[in-house]
């Protein structure tokens, strides 16, 4: 049992390039969420997505954008990246009971260094 | 001001000790409380839930919350080196936007 899947799990980029974060998800769970871990600042939401075909922004979405692309997976997309986009992205789901309480089953991350 | 304030330690204590820690928060519309425990390069794992005021307990690990001075704990008895990691308070007011604690890593010595 997966639980939640990110790829790519490391990834070096320079400035201006793009790339693609992937999640999956095989817990049948409605919602799905995207935060950055920073030292000292803990998980900050950047997008959710409540429910298929839809998504809506969190804390910090800028320079941000994702897709649900069905039930199961939700990308994350960073268009021309910068340094203070070095971080390590978690991507999370829930029930819908799960999203109302927090009640959140991560992923083990994907470590973005923007060179 | 932070919504959620935790020290980030590094705390450590023996094996065997009991080990508190705690978060303090400003909003008082929050009513769901977590605790979730990450381990080094690894995802955050939800210990302990919480709904309003009041203590949980599961085996050695329990759960408080105080609302009227707006401060939630965890305390873990007997602790083991298995214990180990980084511990986020997490809360919610019901919907998707979950706040989180910055994290009190935890060190137990055998």
């Amino acid at each position: 049992n997966a639980g939640v899947t990110q790829t790519p799990k490391f990834q070096v980029l320079k400035t201006g390039q793009s790339m693609t974060l992937q999640c999956a998800q095989d817990m049948n769970h409605n919602s799905m969420y995207w935060y950055r871990q920073d030292p000292g600042m803990g998980l900050r939401l950047i997008y959710y997505s409540a429910s298929e075909g839809t998504t809506d922004k969190g804390e910090v979405p800028n320079g941000y954008n994702v897709s649900r692309l069905n039930k199961r997976e939700f990308s994350l997309r960073l268009e021309s990246a910068a340094p203070s986009q070095t971080s390590v992205y978690f991507c999370a789901s829930s029930s819908r009971g799960g999203a109302n309480t927090g009640e959140l089953f991560f992923g083990e991350g994907s470590r973005l260094t923007v060179l | 001001q932070k919504e959620v304030e935790q020290d980030p330690g590094p705390l450590s204590v023996p094996e065997g000790a009991i080990v508190s820690l705690n978060c303090t928060y400003s909003n008082s519309a929050f009513q769901y409380f977590m605790w979730y425990r990450q381990y080094s390069r690894k995802g955050p794992e939800l210990l302990m839930y919480t709904y309003s005021s009041g203590n949980k307990e599961d085996g050695r690990f329990t759960a408080q919350v105080d609302k009227s001075s707006k401060y939630i704990s965890l305390f873990i008895r007997d602790s083991q080196p298995s214990d180990s990691a980084t511990y986020l308070c997490a809360m919610s007011r019901g919907g998707f936007k979950t706040i989180f604690g910055a994290g009190t890593r935890l060190f137990v010595k055998a």
